[in-house]
């Protein structure tokens, strides 16, 4: 199984302010037919999951532009240009190149 | 407006069985793998189990292969997931999720406990 190891657990921050989130697997996520797919989602308390960003890079319908990813490869990032109250909560990666899709454990955006 | 709406979680005794059901409406349902993913108390997402959308090829985590099954009625636009000598780390919120989609439902409650 393809294991996704998220940095920080846990990320302070102050509204307004840049914030970062890695999420590194342990193979490649190169599928072969050239996509990667790498996906963020957040969940905020008490609701269910939604997504942000699929196939590395590609924001979903209706999320804010201050969202962005990238990466390549094994290495991937999810940046938010300036936190606002509502991006608070917890961050997921996602891989689904490979059977079973798996999840990094979650990484808790919280205010400083 | 995409909604995904399951149902048939509750309390069930170690060994038990329960199936959950998952309505969709709002994207071409039988166009779409469709999957399960759990969320134990407190805990992160694990994905559970797919099935493509003609239903014929189904894809399972190791920890549920052989009691749990994932069935579908492009019909009724219903999504399935029959579970089966139930444990206590089966403890979650199951979600039913189109991923590639982008859609997720708001989840059922399963609890396994004597």
């Amino acid at each position: 199984d393809i294991v996704m190891n998220q940095t920080p657990l846990s990320s302070p921050v102050t509204l307004g302010q840049p914030a970062s989130i890695s999420c590194r697997s342990s193979q490649s996520l190169v599928h072969s037919d050239g996509n990667t797919y790498l996906s963020w989602l957040q969940q905020r308390p008490g609701q269910p999951p939604r997504l942000l960003i699929y196939e590395l890079s590609n924001r979903f319908s209706g999320v804010p532009d201050r969202f962005s990813g990238g990466g390549a490869g094994t290495y991937f990032t999810l940046r938010i240009s300036r936190v606002e109250a509502e991006d608070l909560g917890v961050y997921y990666c996602m891989q689904s190149t490979q059977f079973p899709y798996t999840f990094g454990q979650g990484t808790k955006l919280e205010i400083k | 407006e995409v909604r995904l709406v399951e149902s048939g979680g509750g309390v069930v005794q170690p060994g038990g069985s329960l199936r959950l059901s998952c309505v969709a409406s709002g994207f071409t349902f039988s166009k779409s793998w469709m999957h399960w993913v759990r969320q134990a108390p407190g805990k992160g997402l694990v994905w559970v189990s797919r099935v493509d959308d003609g239903g014929s090829s189904t894809t399972y985590a190791d920890s549920v292969r052989g009691r749990f099954t994932i069935s579908r009625d492009n019909a009724k636009n219903t999504l399935y997931l029959q579970m089966n000598s139930l444990r206590a780390e089966d403890t979650a919120i199951y979600y039913c999720a189109s991923l590639s989609g982008g859609y997720w439902g708001q989840g059922t409650l399963v609890t396994v406990s004597s």
